[in-house]
């Protein structure tokens, strides 16, 4: 079974600073990457994806990614923090070819500190 | 609708009796997914459903837990006897593609067994 790993069930940043949050898979194979966002009260969204092609992949509200290969990571970042990001983060496999099932990580709760 | 349905958004229940719980995909979109997110933990995959394809069920946690749909559209996900365990969120995604389609998300129903 595959397994995604996310480094750091909660996160803190001060307003404007760096946001990184980790993403580590298990694939013996290039799988499709996913990083979704829970905002309080609301439903799972995409933030960004990767399936194939530029491994740098950008997404809404000013995130970005990027695939790894040689270090099997999907790190999720954004140069300046606001305070709507605050939310709880999920980061999410497909393996091609292995059937239907998307692994879900535990999840990240980022703060966001004025 | 604009986007995922689920109903009802909240349950609560007695130990061994049976819920069932509803999701209403967008229209048009083949694939349905059910997922359980027990408190503090990552989505885990249920149960999908691609067209008029046999389903997927190998995330059934048991056979207590069963889920059907009709066609492209409505599924109900039934668990019998329920036990304190079953107690989570169930989110209910839905997709136009099943390999790397992105997936929208219900709202979910929180299921409480007292």
């Amino acid at each position: 079974a595959q397994s995604v790993t996310q480094l750091g069930s909660h996160v803190s940043v001060s307003e404007g600073a760096l946001v990184l949050l980790r993403c580590n898979y298990s694939s013996s194979v290039p799988p499709y990457l996913f990083w979704y966002v829970q905002y309080p009260n609301q439903g799972l969204q995409l933030l960004l994806k990767y399936t194939t092609g530029a491994t740098l992949v950008k997404g809404i509200n000013g995130f970005e990614a990027e695939f790894k290969k040689s270090e099997t990571s999907f790190h999720l970042t954004k140069p300046s923090a606001h305070m709507s990001d605050a939310a709880e983060y999920f980061c999410a496999v497909r393996v091609p070819n292995t059937g239907n099932q998307f692994y879900f990580g535990t999840g990240t709760s980022l703060t966001v500190i004025p | 609708g604009a986007g995922v349905s689920q109903s009802p958004s909240n349950k609560v229940t007695e130990k061994g009796k049976d819920v069932e719980l509803r999701c209403d995909p967008i229209s048009g979109h083949t694939a349905l997914y059910w997922y359980r997110q027990r408190l503090g933990q990552g989505l885990e995959f249920l149960i999908y459903f691609q067209g008029n394809s046999a389903p997927d069920k190998s995330g059934l946690p048991s056979d207590r837990f069963s889920a059907e749909r009709t066609g492209e559209s409505v599924s109900t996900l039934t668990i019998q006897r329920t036990q304190q365990e079953d107690s989570a969120v169930y989110l209910c995604a839905s997709s136009l593609a099943p390999v790397a389609g992105t997936q929208y998300f219900g709202p979910g129903t929180r299921l409480t067994v007292l």
